[in-house]
């Protein structure tokens, strides 16, 4: 059983459009990452987040953690074929260990 | 940058094989772990490590074994391959005291046990 759910499983949009993946739980977490991961290659860390409600850009990736912090969303705006790939929650609690949602698979067509 | 690399890319075995895995990083992390991924499934931890010579089960630690002797070096052993264990490894580490617990992934080892 997944501590993370992550919606939708696949994504599969136009170049130009915009998109969101949402992660989900009833857990709450000390922090929670965003990684993206090619075919073939290991996940790459994209943003961690802390505080409850914060809100971080990087380029035209938005990833915001809610109040409760027990779920977040990543938005890409204007998506790009380079950002196609398979985007991973993942939520810390008081240790070590990372608790990884199923992964979004989102595909851009050019 | 923190580098974490895997000893091998793709790796093919015969069922009942024993399997090494190894993983190596360079940025002085304490912690290191074995993820194993599956579709639909996501990244499953199998076995983490807090320091040299410790280490503790994940969820998943049934048919693995592990071995750290060295801070840098963290081995994932099949005692005997079965095509269950048939996936993609994941090696990642993270430095000791983050409160952000942020890791970082060598590039996977795809083994198929045939």
């Amino acid at each position: 059983t997944q501590l993370l759910e992550q919606s939708p499983q696949f994504l599969s949009i136009q170049e130009g459009e915009n998109l969101t993946v949402y992660c989900n739980s009833s857990s709450v977490f000390s922090s929670l990452q965003w990684y993206r991961q090619e075919p073939g290659e290991g996940p790459v860390l994209l943003v961690t987040v802390v505080t409850g409600g914060e809100v971080k850009k990087l380029k035209r990736l938005t990833f915001q953690f809610g109040d409760a912090r027990k779920d977040s969303s990543l938005h890409i705006t204007a998506a790009q074929p380079g950002d196609t790939g398979l985007y991973l929650c993942a939520g810390a609690s008081n240790d070590y260990k990372l608790s990884f949602g199923a992964g979004t698979t989102v595909t851009v067509r050019a | 940058d923190v580098k974490v690399t895997q000893s091998s890319r793709y790796l093919v075995k015969r069922t009942g094989e024993k399997v090494f895995l190894e993983c190596v990083q360079d940025m002085d992390h304490e912690n290191m772990f074995w993820y194993r991924q599956d579709p639909g499934l996501g990244l499953r931890l199998i076995y983490f490590s807090y320091d040299v010579k410790m280490k503790e089960k994940g969820d998943i630690p049934e048919g693995y074994s592990v071995s750290r002797e060295k801070k840098e070096r963290f081995s994932l052993i099949l005692e005997s391959a079965s095509t269950n264990q048939t996936s993609m490894y994941l090696c990642a580490s993270c430095k000791g005291g983050s409160a952000s617990y942020e890791q970082y992934f060598g590039p996977g080892t795809r083994l198929t046990v045939t």
